[in-house]
Parts: C-alpha cells; structure tokens; sequence
C-alpha cells in the first residue's frame, strides 16, 4: 500500500492560501490521491480527489506533480473555520473494498 | 440524500462491560460500510469493513467485533471492554469501490 508523508502541522494568516503538501513516491498508476480533513470532535470530511490531473472544488483545489510522487492542497483563502486535521490518503488498490488508510494528518491552525 | 447516523455520541462505560455501538445509512443501498476508531492525538485505524449483509473483513486483532445484519446496519460490540477500547469511534459508508467516504458523528467512548 502507498505511504504518504505530512508535515506534522502548518500555520496560515486569515484570507490567505493555504498549502499543504504530501508526498506519496510510491504511489502505484491506478491509486487516487484523496484529502479529508477533521475537525475537532468530528468526523473526517472529504475535501477532493484526483489521479492525475489537476482538479478544482467549491472547497479547495488539488495539484498533482506530473510523476505523481507529490500533491498540494490549496485552500485559496483560508477562515479560521478551516482549522482542522488535513488527512493526504492513497487510495489501496490491493483491495475491491474501496477502503481508506489513514495517517497522522497536517495540522493547520489558521490564524486572525 | 444520504445520511449516516451513529449513536450514543459518548459513552463512559466500565472495564468488563459489554458494548454495542450502532451506526446506520440511509437514502442509499448496499453501501460500504466501515468502522474507525481514534485514539487521542493519534490518526485513524480502520478496525471493520463490510461490502455486504453478514459480510466483515477485520483489519486488526482487537477485543471488538463487528456486524451487519441489515443491508444499511452496522454494529461495532465487544463483550469484555478493555482500558485500551478507550477512544472515537466512526463510523463511514462508500457508495462503491473507490469513491469517497461519508463519516458519521462518532462516539466518544471511555473506558474507565
């Protein structure tokens, strides 16, 4: 199964793009790149996916590097409501269950 | 539109007492259904998943056990709790291999 790797925590001024980063070298071809984040007391909340192109929500936007070892998350203007744990997942492929893997996440802290 | 319920949303129960922890979707059929669990200050392990009625994979060895004796009803029990059950509890559904997951609320359980 793909690791990914996080920065433990971030910090980003109110307004402002946050960037989170996530490197996933061992991703296989056919394994998507999912972001969720968690707020505080609650359940993970799914943010965006993608494989390999670029790919742009209500929420966010996602930057897939072209070798797919690395992806960013951008929130373009950050609220202090975004605080939260940023989970970077690879999606198994070993499995048709569709299960998720979760690791310890990017914790940003958006501040005023 | 689809919902997940879970409930209690916190629990204190005893060391050796039984648990039942219930979780249902609605507003969609034969979904993936999956349990989480989190400890304090640590990521998700994904303790159950299920791709059908009576069907449950485990991922790890653990106290707990799972079931599904309705298409959209999942239960996470033990018999015995440990201090070590001590933690959050999620539940989440899929639609099919692949797609995103939908978390319920959670449940605070400590074991005490």
């Amino acid at each position: 199964d793909a690791k990914t790797t996080q920065p433990p925590s971030m910090d980003c001024a109110e307004g402002r793009a946050a960037n989170l980063p996530c490197n996933h070298s061992t991703i296989s071809g056919n394994e998507y790149v999912y972001w969720y984040r968690q707020i505080h007391s609650q359940g993970p909340q799914y943010i965006i996916h993608g494989l390999k192109n670029n790919e742009t929500n209500e929420m966010a936007s996602l930057i897939i590097t072209e070798d797919r070892k690395s992806s960013t998350l951008i929130l373009p203007h950050a609220t202090l409501r975004d605080t939260a744990v940023y989970y970077c997942i690879v999606r198994v492929a070993r499995s048709n269950t569709g299960k998720l893997i979760f690791g310890q996440g990017t914790t940003l802290q958006v501040k005023p | 539109s689809q919902t997940i319920h879970q409930w209690p949303a916190t629990l204190v129960q005893p060391v050796g007492s039984p648990l039942s922890l219930e979780c249902t979707v609605e507003g969609t059929s034969n979904p993936n259904l999956y349990w989480y669990r989190q400890a304090a200050g640590r990521g998700l392990q994904l303790l159950f998943y299920s791709v059908g009625i009576g069907q449950i994979s485990s991922e790890v060895p653990q106290n707990l056990s799972a079931s599904r004796p309705q298409d959209r009803q999942f239960i996470l029990s033990s018999k015995k709790l440990l201090l070590s059950d001590s933690g959050f509890y999620l539940c989440a559904w899929s639609v099919s291999v692949g797609e995103k997951l939908f978390f319920g609320s959670g449940t605070q359980l400590s074991v005490l």
